[in-house]
């Protein structure tokens, strides 16, 4: 396991299309976060889980967004009805439960809406 | 939260020692500072932590002085490959929901 893979790593939608990522995060992290990040920005938080608990959701994530992580291992983010606002990289991380361990990003996942 | 300032950009040259400040006037007591690099098309990879004094780790050195209001994060002798973002954060040291801020573009030039 050398680290977060998300998938796709490119995603081109027409508006109102639904689509669904997916975040592998390193193994036995027992944590997983999702964040967006528009261009020239840096990363947002979006949600994240403790196992398969989802423990906080931003403000930003709205009706149309849905994040899960059934089995607590990996995790979907899914997108309903997508708008062009809606463009941006979507990353994962990761983290171990110990203290003081940092998250883990992954490679994120480019969405475009046309 | 604790507001964050750093420069937007900076240039500099192979071989330099590249030093970015960030001002985070208002941290609190329990606050740790990290540093994030971001290149392009890629998830942000951790650089360094730290809460007082110097932190040195095998990629840079972290500089924050006794009243914590500032700190230097310090590249030594950069290379083309260092061009990237370079956040800098304040919060829990595990902190679960990272703040970023926009980041310094830093461009290092042959």
């Amino acid at each position: 396991d050398t680290g977060v893979s998300q998938n796709p790593r490119h995603k081109i939608t027409k508006r109102g299309q639904n689509v669904t990522f997916r975040c592998d995060p390193i193994s036995e992290h027992n944590r997983l976060y999702w964040y967006r990040q528009t261009l020239g920005q840096g990363p947002e938080f979006l949600t994240y889980f403790q196992n398969e608990a989802q423990l906080e959701k931003s403000r930003l994530l709205s009706d149309r967004f849905s994040a899960e992580r059934p089995k607590g291992s990996f995790s979907t983010l899914e997108i309903q009805r997508t708008e062009q606002g809606d463009s941006a990289m979507y990353l994962c991380a990761s983290r171990d439960r110990e203290a003081g361990e940092t998250q883990y990003f992954g490679p994120g996942t480019r969405l475009l809406v046309l | 939260l604790a507001k964050i300032t750093q420069p937007i950009s900076m240039d500099s040259y192979e071989g330099q020692e590249v030093n970015i400040t960030c001002s985070h006037n208002n941290i609190a007591t329990n606050d740790y500072i990290t540093w994030y690099q971001q290149f392009p098309s890629q998830g942000p990879r951790f650089i360094i932590q730290g809460y007082k004094t110097k932190v040195t780790n095998e990629v840079a050195s972290l500089f924050i002085p006794a009243d914590r209001k500032s700190s230097t994060l310090s590249l030594p002798r950069v290379s083309l490959s260092d061009t990237a973002v370079y956040y800098c954060l304040v919060g829990k040291a595990a902190g679960n929901k990272l703040t970023f801020g926009g980041g310094t573009r830093v461009l290092v030039k042959p």
